[in-house]
Protein backbone atom coordinates (compact mmCIF):
# COMPACT_ATOMS: atom_id res chain seq x y z
CA UNK A 1 0.00 0.00 0.00
CA UNK A 2 1.83 3.01 -1.20
CA UNK A 3 -0.37 5.71 0.55
CA UNK A 4 0.59 9.36 -1.11
CA UNK A 5 3.44 8.95 -3.86
CA UNK A 6 4.66 12.49 -5.12
CA UNK A 7 6.49 12.86 -8.62
CA UNK A 8 8.98 14.19 -9.17
CA UNK A 9 11.27 13.83 -5.85
CA UNK A 10 13.47 16.67 -6.53
CA UNK A 11 13.34 19.22 -9.30
CA UNK A 12 15.38 22.72 -10.53
CA UNK A 13 14.29 24.60 -12.70
CA UNK A 14 15.48 28.52 -13.90
CA UNK A 15 13.16 31.28 -13.04
CA UNK A 16 10.20 31.60 -15.51
CA UNK A 17 9.96 27.43 -16.35
CA UNK A 18 6.38 25.98 -15.84
CA UNK A 19 6.17 22.63 -14.18
CA UNK A 20 3.52 20.26 -12.80
CA UNK A 21 4.05 18.71 -9.43
CA UNK A 22 2.28 15.26 -9.62
CA UNK A 23 0.33 13.64 -6.28
CA UNK A 24 -1.70 10.45 -5.96
CA UNK A 25 -3.37 8.38 -3.59
CA UNK A 26 -4.82 4.93 -2.89
CA UNK A 27 -6.65 5.05 0.25
CA UNK A 28 -10.04 6.42 -1.89
CA UNK A 29 -9.57 9.27 0.24
CA UNK A 30 -12.01 12.27 -0.71
CA UNK A 31 -9.64 15.15 0.34
CA UNK A 32 -6.55 16.32 -0.71
CA UNK A 33 -4.09 19.25 -0.25
CA UNK A 34 -0.68 20.86 -1.41
CA UNK A 35 1.52 22.33 1.27
CA UNK A 36 4.82 24.00 1.12
CA UNK A 37 7.14 23.94 4.07
CA UNK A 38 9.94 26.56 4.32
CA UNK A 39 12.31 27.02 7.22
CA UNK A 40 10.99 28.93 10.12
CA UNK A 41 7.28 28.99 7.99
CA UNK A 42 6.20 25.53 9.02
CA UNK A 43 3.49 23.84 6.95
CA UNK A 44 1.43 26.10 5.09
CA UNK A 45 -1.48 25.39 2.87
CA UNK A 46 -1.42 25.99 -1.00
CA UNK A 47 -4.49 24.86 -2.10
CA UNK A 48 -6.90 21.63 -0.99
CA UNK A 49 -9.25 19.79 -2.84
CA UNK A 50 -12.22 19.07 -0.49
CA UNK A 51 -13.92 16.45 -3.06
CA UNK A 52 -13.23 15.27 -6.45
CA UNK A 53 -14.26 18.44 -8.82
CA UNK A 54 -13.88 20.88 -6.40
CA UNK A 55 -10.71 22.81 -5.39
CA UNK A 56 -10.16 26.16 -3.42
CA UNK A 57 -7.38 28.09 -2.20
CA UNK A 58 -5.50 28.01 1.13
CA UNK A 59 -3.30 30.30 2.80
CA UNK A 60 -0.54 30.71 -0.02
CA UNK A 61 -1.94 30.78 -3.65
CA UNK A 62 -0.67 32.76 -5.52
CA UNK A 63 1.71 31.95 -8.35
CA UNK A 64 0.46 28.49 -8.33
CA UNK A 65 -2.49 26.70 -9.84
CA UNK A 66 -4.07 22.78 -8.99
CA UNK A 67 -5.93 20.29 -10.89
CA UNK A 68 -7.89 17.64 -9.06
CA UNK A 69 -7.79 15.39 -12.10
CA UNK A 70 -10.13 12.64 -10.64
CA UNK A 71 -10.50 10.95 -7.14
CA UNK A 72 -7.16 9.44 -6.71
CA UNK A 73 -5.06 12.63 -8.42
CA UNK A 74 -4.50 16.68 -7.24
CA UNK A 75 -1.64 18.15 -8.97
CA UNK A 76 -0.31 21.36 -8.94
CA UNK A 77 1.12 23.92 -11.32
CA UNK A 78 3.90 26.29 -11.44
CA UNK A 79 3.49 28.43 -14.66
CA UNK A 80 6.39 30.57 -13.94
CA UNK A 81 8.25 29.29 -11.77
CA UNK A 82 9.68 32.46 -9.12
CA UNK A 83 13.07 32.03 -6.59
CA UNK A 84 10.29 32.57 -3.54
CA UNK A 85 8.90 29.28 -4.82
CA UNK A 86 12.28 27.27 -3.74
CA UNK A 87 10.29 25.49 -0.69
CA UNK A 88 9.67 21.60 0.00
CA UNK A 89 5.96 20.79 -1.28
CA UNK A 90 4.06 18.13 0.17
CA UNK A 91 0.69 16.60 -0.36
CA UNK A 92 -1.77 15.20 1.85
CA UNK A 93 -4.80 13.78 1.81
CA UNK A 94 -7.48 12.93 4.23
CA UNK A 95 -10.94 10.87 3.81
CA UNK A 96 -13.12 13.81 4.20
CA UNK A 97 -12.12 17.38 4.99
CA UNK A 98 -13.97 17.26 8.70
CA UNK A 99 -11.51 18.46 11.36
CA UNK A 100 -11.31 14.85 12.92
CA UNK A 101 -9.63 13.25 10.08
CA UNK A 102 -6.32 13.11 10.12
CA UNK A 103 -3.98 14.06 7.07
CA UNK A 104 -1.90 11.13 5.61
CA UNK A 105 1.53 13.30 3.85
CA UNK A 106 3.86 12.36 0.88
CA UNK A 107 7.47 12.12 0.75
CA UNK A 108 7.74 15.85 -1.11
CA UNK A 109 9.25 17.10 -3.89
CA UNK A 110 12.06 19.08 -2.79
CA UNK A 111 11.60 22.51 -5.96
CA UNK A 112 14.84 24.66 -6.34
CA UNK A 113 14.51 27.67 -8.83
CA UNK A 114 17.56 28.85 -9.83
CA UNK B 1 -1.20 35.97 18.66
CA UNK B 2 -0.79 33.28 15.94
CA UNK B 3 -3.22 30.85 16.01
CA UNK B 4 -0.76 27.76 16.86
CA UNK B 5 2.13 28.45 18.61
CA UNK B 6 5.11 26.33 19.78
CA UNK B 7 8.55 26.84 20.96
CA UNK B 8 10.94 26.16 18.21
CA UNK B 9 13.39 24.65 20.97
CA UNK B 10 15.45 22.91 20.38
CA UNK B 11 14.38 20.87 23.57
CA UNK B 12 17.40 18.30 24.81
CA UNK B 13 16.62 15.51 27.32
CA UNK B 14 18.96 13.16 28.17
CA UNK B 15 18.20 9.46 27.15
CA UNK B 16 15.04 7.72 29.51
CA UNK B 17 13.63 10.96 30.41
CA UNK B 18 10.36 12.36 29.94
CA UNK B 19 9.75 14.56 27.26
CA UNK B 20 6.96 17.14 26.97
CA UNK B 21 6.17 19.31 24.01
CA UNK B 22 3.78 21.70 24.44
CA UNK B 23 0.76 23.43 22.00
CA UNK B 24 -0.97 26.36 22.40
CA UNK B 25 -3.81 27.78 19.91
CA UNK B 26 -6.23 30.73 19.67
CA UNK B 27 -9.56 29.72 18.55
CA UNK B 28 -11.64 28.67 21.36
CA UNK B 29 -13.89 26.57 19.40
CA UNK B 30 -11.24 23.83 17.92
CA UNK B 31 -12.15 20.29 18.45
CA UNK B 32 -8.95 18.28 16.72
CA UNK B 33 -6.38 18.09 17.58
CA UNK B 34 -2.73 16.33 15.91
CA UNK B 35 0.77 15.10 16.24
CA UNK B 36 3.08 14.76 13.73
CA UNK B 37 6.87 13.75 13.79
CA UNK B 38 9.17 14.69 11.13
CA UNK B 39 12.54 13.28 10.83
CA UNK B 40 15.61 15.83 9.04
CA UNK B 41 14.52 15.69 5.14
CA UNK B 42 11.18 13.73 5.56
CA UNK B 43 7.20 13.78 5.35
CA UNK B 44 5.63 14.85 8.56
CA UNK B 45 4.21 11.16 10.17
CA UNK B 46 1.06 11.36 12.08
CA UNK B 47 1.53 9.95 15.45
CA UNK B 48 -1.14 10.93 18.01
CA UNK B 49 -4.73 12.71 17.97
CA UNK B 50 -6.75 13.79 20.28
CA UNK B 51 -10.44 15.32 20.50
CA UNK B 52 -11.37 15.38 23.76
CA UNK B 53 -10.22 17.01 26.86
CA UNK B 54 -7.90 14.39 29.10
CA UNK B 55 -5.12 12.48 28.45
CA UNK B 56 -4.87 9.68 25.50
CA UNK B 57 -1.77 7.11 25.40
CA UNK B 58 -0.47 5.04 22.78
CA UNK B 59 3.01 3.58 24.10
CA UNK B 60 5.59 5.35 25.56
CA UNK B 61 3.65 8.72 23.79
CA UNK B 62 0.31 10.40 25.83
CA UNK B 63 -1.63 13.95 24.43
CA UNK B 64 -3.05 15.75 26.65
CA UNK B 65 -5.82 18.25 25.94
CA UNK B 66 -7.25 21.55 28.37
CA UNK B 67 -9.63 23.00 26.00
CA UNK B 68 -10.09 25.40 28.93
CA UNK B 69 -6.20 26.91 28.43
CA UNK B 70 -6.45 26.34 24.71
CA UNK B 71 -3.40 24.12 25.03
CA UNK B 72 -2.22 20.47 23.91
CA UNK B 73 0.67 18.58 24.73
CA UNK B 74 2.66 15.73 23.98
CA UNK B 75 4.86 13.32 26.43
CA UNK B 76 7.25 11.28 25.15
CA UNK B 77 8.43 8.58 28.31
CA UNK B 78 11.82 6.89 28.04
CA UNK B 79 12.97 8.86 25.13
CA UNK B 80 15.00 7.41 22.71
CA UNK B 81 17.75 8.66 20.29
CA UNK B 82 15.22 7.43 17.38
CA UNK B 83 12.47 10.17 19.35
CA UNK B 84 14.78 12.90 17.74
CA UNK B 85 13.32 14.77 15.20
CA UNK B 86 10.97 17.88 15.21
CA UNK B 87 7.38 17.64 16.59
CA UNK B 88 4.40 19.80 14.84
CA UNK B 89 1.18 20.04 16.73
CA UNK B 90 -1.73 20.95 14.05
CA UNK B 91 -5.24 22.18 15.02
CA UNK B 92 -8.03 22.18 12.81
CA UNK B 93 -9.54 26.13 13.50
CA UNK B 94 -12.92 26.53 13.80
CA UNK B 95 -12.91 30.15 11.62
CA UNK B 96 -11.73 31.08 8.47
CA UNK B 97 -10.28 27.58 8.16
CA UNK B 98 -12.87 25.80 9.32
CA UNK B 99 -12.06 22.09 8.01
CA UNK B 100 -8.34 22.55 7.43
CA UNK B 101 -5.05 21.87 9.67
CA UNK B 102 -3.63 24.59 10.87
CA UNK B 103 0.09 23.82 11.48
CA UNK B 104 2.43 25.31 14.34
CA UNK B 105 6.03 26.10 13.43
CA UNK B 106 7.19 22.55 15.13
CA UNK B 107 9.23 21.98 18.30
CA UNK B 108 12.94 19.86 17.78
CA UNK B 109 13.49 17.32 19.86
CA UNK B 110 16.62 15.71 20.95
CA UNK B 111 17.59 13.16 22.86
CA UNK B 112 21.09 12.42 24.05
CA UNK B 113 22.48 9.22 24.64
Amino acid sequence: NAGVTQTPKFQVLKTGQSMTLQCAQDMNHNSMYWYRQDPGMGLRLIYYSASEGTTDKGEVPNGYNVSRLNKREFSLRLESAAPSQTSVYFCASSEVRQGNQPQHFGDGTRLSIL
Amino acid sequence: QKEVEQNSGPLSVPEGAIASLNCTYSDRGSQSFFWYRQYSGKSPELIMFIYSNGDKEDGRFTAQLNKASQYVSLLIRDSQPSDSATYLCAVNLMGRSQGNLIFGKGTKLSVKP
